[in-house]
């Protein structure tokens, strides 16, 4: 049974450039997370996709958006890159979209932008 | 602004003592809190998923407990094991409000 996978591994990126990261759901789980974790600090969350659609959203900017598929893969895509978006990206997926279903984090994507 | 704040931010260990550490969160709206363990160079993985006020729940040698009254959660490791050597997360859960609020993890190096 795979886990959750993302790809790429790592990202080296221009300013104003644009980013498309990729995620695959561990099988059966059909909700998606998207975090920016930032060194030293904890996950941030950018959004969260159930049934193709964005359900919730933390703070972060139009330049972040994102898609799930049929088959409930995801996408997160960054617009204009600034310096600051240099992060690594963990994509989690979980059963439901409920509290009280753990999450399953897949290896993340370290993006750098210069 | 919901803050999750967790201590120490550090800790050192000395192979087979205990240790223990603190998550602090809003103690208003609350509905889950997650525990998350997550060694170098890989994913960070449940340890525990607590939604009941004076929950205790124990996954071998680790253990956590949940005072939901006045937000905060203890983790406690029983007997150290160099493979215990990672960052601990935990994350918030409000009412209503689909996201998980993280804190920043306490890094804990056990020293043989």
């Amino acid at each position: 049974d795979a886990g959750v996978t993302q790809s790429p591994t790592h990202l080296i990126k221009t300013r104003g450039q644009q980013v498309t990261l990729r995620c695959s759901p561990k099988s059966g789980h059909d909700t998606v997370s998207w975090y920016q974790q930032a060194l030293g600090q904890g996950p941030q969350f950018i959004f969260q996709y159930y049934e193709e659609e964005e359900r919730q959203r933390g703070n972060f900017p139009d330049r972040f958006s994102g898609h799930q598929f049929p088959n409930y893969s995801s996408e997160l895509n960054v617009n204009a890159l600034l310096l600051g978006d240099s992060a690594l990206y963990l994509c989690a997926s979980s059963g439901d979209r409920g509290p009280s279903y753990e999450q399953y984090f897949g290896p993340g994507t370290r993006l750098t932008v210069t | 602004i919901l803050n999750v704040e967790q201590s120490p931010q550090s800790l050192h260990v000395q192979e087979g003592d205990s240790t223990n550490f603190t998550c602090s969160f809003p103690s208003s709206n609350f509905y889950a809190l997650h525990w998350y363990r997550w060694e170098t160079a890989k994913s960070p993985e449940a340890l525990f998923v607590m939604t009941l006020n004076g929950d205790e729940k124990k996954k071998g040698r680790i253990s956590a407990t949940l005072n939901t009254k006045e937000g905060y959660s203890y983790l406690y490791i029983k007997g150290s094991q160099p493979e215990d050597s990672a960052t601990y997360l935990c994350a918030f859960f409000m009412d209503s409000n689909y996201q998980l609020i993280w804190g920043a993890g306490t890094k804990l190096i056990i020293k043989p």
